[in-house]
């Protein structure tokens, strides 16, 4: 069985511009989660998708994050435009049922805004 | 909001025992888990408990659980060179909160 995966795993831009990351979940997995861990502190939720409908997404910081799971399989996390703080590790998790144990994340992507 | 604390880093030579710690604010989590991220990967869950048990163990790691202070510990025993990574503390359901993770380095 494949895993989630993340792509790109790194992306440097500047401030101001936009970035796409991208998670494939387990084939089947109706949840999705996004997470983000900036630099040495807590890794914090995002949101969770269920199929393709947002279930929660209280932890968007602010409205320059937007995130899309169309025809629930792949989702984006898009971030237009960036800013310095926007840099951190991405995590995208995906479960069959609702329960945490049952979660796979992905590696990450490493996200720089310079 | 829930908050999870941990120390950030931690140093043990090889073949000792590694005990990391976590503090949580949240009193009513059902579940706390401890998830392992080793370099370039994903996070891996390594083990979790239930808020009414005081311990649980599996091969060589530990988990204790304190729910009067709120306080949780993975120990990990005969600790190897590969368990060198950074561990988080977690707890929720659906959702997780997370402490800062702490680094361990196991040296030769």
């Amino acid at each position: 069985e494949a895993g989630v995966t993340q792509f790109p795993s790194h992306s440097v831009i500047e401030k101001g511009q936009t970035v796409t990351l991208r998670c494939d979940p387990i084939s089947g997995h109706d949840n999705l989660y996004w997470y983000r861990r900036v630099m040495g502190k807590e890794i914090k939720f995002l949101l969770h998708f269920v199929k393709e409908s947002k279930q929660d997404e209280s932890g968007m910081p602010n409205n320059r994050f937007l995130a899309e799971r169309t025809g629930g399989t792949y989702s984006t996390l898009k971030v237009q435009p960036a800013e310095l703080e926007d840099s951190g590790v991405y995590f995208c998790a995906s479960s069959q049922d609702l329960t945490v144990y049952g979660y796979t994340f992905g590696s990450g992507t490493r996200l720089t805004v310079v | 909001g829930e908050d999870v604390e941990q120390s950030l880093f931690l140093s043990v030579r090889e073949g000792d025992s590694s005990v990391i710690n976590c503090t949580y604010t949240d009193s009513s989590s059902t579940y706390l888990y401890w998830y392992k991220q080793e370099p370039g990967a994903g996070l891996q869950l390594l083990t979790y408990i239930f808020s009414n048990m005081d311990m649980k163990q599996d091969q060589r790691l530990t988990v204790l659980l304190n729910k009067k202070d709120k306080h949780l510990s993975l120990r990990i025993a005969d600790t190897q060179t590969g368990d060198s990574a950074i561990y988080f503390c977690a707890t929720g359901f659906q959702k997780l909160v997370f402490g800062t993770g702490t680094r361990l380095l196991v040296s030769p």
